[in-house]
């Protein structure tokens, strides 16, 4: 069966920390592995990896992924009370037909 | 970037009603569109992968004569909720991805979300 962890579940800091997101799978046919972030509706996208090893930048946010060891981390630095939001790491595996799955999400509350 | 949009953005029902959700891809082709939902404080859970042209493929544990799924066309998937019940209030979302089967391994495929529909079965 698929499989896509995150960790930690839950993550309340003050603003103006780092945090780091976790992700791990066990899946077939991995294609990619996508972040997202989740306020009120529908998921927007972050980054999207599929190689090991490079890093990814936008702003105060940085993913990479290691394909040797299954697991991807979002990094968010100087972190601001906008970025308060449920986390959620996806893995698009490819056999023929896709599937997308995703990881239980992380919920990250800052505080002032 | 690419659009999906999702209609309607939220239905209440009558319970023992059917309710229709469509998801279309606007501006490229989607072979495959995925359809999820999502309980309060909850992730996303994969329902249904559908493919265009043939019969979608259901998860574990989800009815798939309870949830219709319908891709007629590249650009449009439909999940009808057949017989609602007050538990099958939720919201639904579905995905769409945009991927060249050409491409080598390692390129990129991006999946899209629809704004969601908040469904609210009485």
């Amino acid at each position: 069966e698929d499989k896509v962890v995150q960790s930690p579940l839950s993550l309340v800091v003050h603003e103006g920390d780092t945090v780091t997101l976790n992700c791990s799978y066990e899946v077939t046919n991995f294609r990619s592995l996508l972040w997202y972030k989740q306020e009120k509706k529908a998921p927007t996208f972050l980054f999207m990896l599929t190689s090991s090893g490079i890093e990814k930048k936008s702003g105060r946010l940085s993913s990479i992924l290691d394909k040797k060891e299954l697991f991807s981390i979002l990094n968010i630095t100087a972190t601001q009370t906008g970025d308060s939001a449920i986390y959620l790491c996806a893995v698009l595996l490819i056999q023929g037909a896709q599937k997308l799955v995703f990881g239980q999400g992380t919920r990250l509350t800052i505080n002032p | 970037g690419a659009v999906v949009s999702q209609h309607p953005s939220w239905v209440i029902c009558k319970s023992g009603t059917s309710v229709k959700i469509e998801c279309r891809s606007l501006d490229f082709q989607a072979t495959t569109m995925f359809w999820y939902r999502q309980f309060p404080k909850q992730s996303l859970m994969l329902m249904a992968t559908s493919n265009e042209g043939s019969k979608a493929t259901y998860e574990q544990g989800v009815e798939k004569d309870k949830f219709l799924i319908n891709h007629a066309s590249l650009t449009l998937s439909t999940l009808t909720v057949t017989s609602a019940h007050p538990e099958d209030s939720s919201f639904y979302i579905c995905s769409a991805t945009r991927f060249d089967w050409n491409s080598r391994p390692g390129s990129s495929t991006e999946a899209f979300f629809g704004q969601g529909t908040r469904l609210t079965v009485v």
